[in-house]
């Protein structure tokens, strides 16, 4: 059974520039989370959804950041425009609808903004 | 509100000594408590988990951690390290009822001596 992938592993982009970040969860995990890293602080939930629909948007820090889910299978998220503080790694996890207590993860996207 | 808090950022170790790490939560719910193991340029694995069953929780690769309420901890630990063992450990918490998504400690980076 194949794991969270995530994609691009790496991305670096000047300020103001856009990018987006692609996450396929395991197959048939109607659960997906984005969560980020910045340099050195704890992980930090971003949003979470169930199926296409955004379940708790809660951690999303303001209107640059957008995430879809369409067909509720892969998620993107897009950061438009991106400031220097947006840099770290963002990890995408899942999770079937009947076990929201085990969340697998993927390696991350890495993002340098300068 | 949940909160974690990992005391000390960094842990060294000689190989085949005591591994302890120590989590303590905030969580105004009963708490679901989490292990994760990060290895470099990898995911985040599960490690372990208490979710209200017993509160001695043992993991994969000899690691184990006691969920004690009385003093709202979850310290991690292992009778002997390995080299292996090296990579950095983050403690979080969730619940069953209302939010799924993770919280987060701010992590500790497990440095093993020969």
């Amino acid at each position: 059974e194949a794991g969270v992938t995530q994609f691009p592993s790496h991305s670096v982009i000047e300020k103001g520039q856009t990018v987006t970040l692609r996450c396929d969860p395991i197959s048939g995990h109607d659960n997906l989370y984005w969560y980020r890293r910045v340099m050195g602080k704890e992980i930090k939930f971003l949003l979470h959804f169930v199926k296409e629909s955004k379940q708790d948007e809660s951690g999303m820090p303001n209107n640059r950041f957008l995430a879809e889910r369409t067909g509720g299978t892969y998620s993107t998220l897009k950061v438009q425009p991106a400031e220097l503080e947006d840099s770290g790694v963002y990890f995408c996890a899942s999770s079937q609808v009947s076990r929201v207590d085990e969340q697998y993860f993927g390696p991350g996207t890495r993002l340098t903004v300068t | 509100a949940q909160s974690v808090t990992q005391l000390g950022s960094h842990v060294s170790v000689s190989e085949g000594a005591l591994v302890l790490l120590r989590c303590n939560y905030s969580s105004s719910v009963p708490p679901y408590l989490f292990w994760y193991v990060q290895y470099p340029n990898q995911g985040l694995q599960l490690l372990l988990k208490y979710t209200s069953a017993a509160t001695l929780v043992k993991g994969i690769n000899g690691f184990e951690a006691e969920f004690k309420k009385s003093e709202t901890s979850f310290h991690l630990t292992k009778p002997s390290a390995h080299m292996s063992d090296a990579a950095e450990y983050f403690c979080a918490v969730s619940s069953n009822t209302g939010r799924r998504a993770l919280t987060f400690g701010s992590g500790t980076r497990l440095q093993v001596q020969p």
